[in-house]
């Protein structure tokens, strides 16, 4: 089957521009997360949709973030106006259903910001 | 939000020692333990899911232990080589929330030749 996909694999941006990642689950997956890992760190999530509902994006930075799941299968993440703490490696991850089934994980984007 | 500990940060061994890392996590509310193992320039994969108290999974060289009562798992490594140097995450799930995965900050390993 295949692999869950992101792009770009790498974008470095200056202060204050935008950016977008996009990410393809796995084909049925009806649940698909976002992760952000700053160096050092372990991933951090973002925002999980089930299907193309929220179902939970509490630690996403409303002010600056914003993510959306049309049709439920592809993802994009876009971060307007970029700051240099967001500097980090954005993971896109889906998952078969619930809780134990294990999260299938793309390559990541990672992004610079000067 | 859950409070997830990993120790030891980072670990460094030498080819053929065996070597342990632990992930501490709230005991209440338990549902699912994972592990998953990141090498660098790859995506993080699956190494175990763990639900049930006294679980042990192996997998190869790597096994894993979970004591859900006391709130943690160890992740052993027998005979360490070049190859099994990455990060490894574990993250517990609680029942009755979003199912959601919360990631300790990992433990680095590297293994010399």
């Amino acid at each position: 089957e295949a692999g869950v996909a992101q792009s770009p694999r790498y974008k470095i941006i200056e202060k204050r521009q935008s950016v977008a990642f996009w990410c393809n689950p796995i084909s049925g997956h009806a649940t698909l997360y976002w992760y952000q890992q700053i160096l050092g760190q372990g991933p951090k999530l973002l925002i999980q949709f089930q299907n193309n509902g929220v179902v939970d994006d509490s630690q996403l930075p409303k002010d600056r973030f914003s993510a959306e799941r049309l049709k439920g299968v592809d993802s994009t993440l876009k971060i307007q106006p970029a700051k240099l703490e967001d500097s980090a490696v954005y993971l896109c991850a889906s998952q078969g259903a619930w809780g134990a089934n294990v999260l299938t994980f793309g390559a990541g984007s990672r992004l610079t910001v000067l | 939000i859950l409070n997830v500990e990993q120790s030891p940060q980072s670990l460094h061994v030498q080819e053929g020692d065996s070597t342990n890392f632990t992930c501490s996590f709230p005991s209440s509310n338990f549902y699912a333990l994972h592990w998953y193992r990141w090498e660098t320039a790859k995506s993080p994969e699956a190494l175990f899911v763990m639900t049930l108290n006294g679980d042990e999974k192996k997998k190869g060289r790597i096994s894993a232990t979970l004591n859900t009562k006391e709130g943690y798992s160890y992740l052993y490594i027998k005979g360490s080589q070049p190859e099994d140097s990455a990060t490894y995450l574990c993250a517990p799930v609680s029942s009755g929330n979003t199912g959601k995965l919360i990631f300790g900050q990992g433990t680095t390993l590297q293994v010399k030749p």
